[in-house]
């Protein structure tokens, strides 16, 4: 089964910092999707990417950017010039089935960014 | 969220009583999902839909855990002889999006005293 592994259970940074969100993955699939959702104070999940395993770009969105290597079986998330609106929990998600219905998530990175 | 009410927002039980919680989703949507997320953990899958039919139930940590969505719609998680480990909050979502991302609504808050 898959397996999704977030490292740091929390981080602080001041704002306009750059931070780095790391998320590592084990899937015997040769074909999955990865995910990054964000969790504010609200509570609701909110969708931030999809990557497909065949598609190794990094890509950037604004402030965030996302580095996908097979090589390592990571799929980390970087914040640049972060705001105190960035803080919440993040989310690294695993899917092995085009469906979803095999979603799994890490425990998560709580982000604090501070005034 | 867009697309997914869940009610009740917040339930307190006491141990031993049964609970019923809804998932609203907006219409058309095939797919289904409830996740249990406890306190500090991510979301533990627990059961998917596709229209009426339970797919895969196999996350359904006891068999006092019980989903249905009779209509292919409206679904609900009924939580039997509740227990305080069932504490958690239960999310609902749904499949959409032409990048397949789950959509997730606000969640309902459990807790068993």
């Amino acid at each position: 089964a898959q397996k999704v592994t977030q490292a740091q259970t929390e981080i602080s940074v001041v704002e306009k910092e750059d931070v780095t969100l790391d998320c590592v993955y084990e899937t015997r699939d040769t074909t999955y999707y990865l995910f990054w959702y964000k969790q504010p104070p609200s509570g609701e999940l909110v969708f931030l990417i999809r990557r497909n395993s065949f598609d190794e770009q990094n890509e950037i969105s604004g402030r965030y950017s996302w580095n996908f290597q097979k090589s390592t079986s990571s799929f980390n998330f970087t914040i640049t010039a972060s705001q105190v609106v960035d803080s919440a929990v993040y989310f690294c998600a695993l899917s092995e089935n085009i469906n979803n219905n095999d979603m799994r998530f890490g425990a998560g990175t709580r982000l604090t960014v501070k005034p | 969220g867009a697309g997914v009410s869940q009610s009740p927002r917040y339930k307190v039980a006491k141990r031993g009583q049964d609970v019923a919680l809804r998932c609203d989703p907006i219409s058309g949507h095939v797919s289904l999902f409830w996740y249990q997320q406890a306190l500090g953990q991510g979301p533990e899958f627990l059961t998917y839909f596709q229209n009426e039919a339970q797919l895969d139930k196999s996350g359904l940590p006891s068999d006092r855990f019980f989903a249905e969505r009779p209509e292919g719609s409206v679904s609900t998680l009924k939580i039997q002889r509740t227990q305080q480990e069932d504490s958690a909050v239960y999310l609902c979502a749904i499949a959409g999006g032409n990048t397949g991302e789950l959509f997730f609504g606000e969640g309902s808050r459990l807790t068993v005293l």
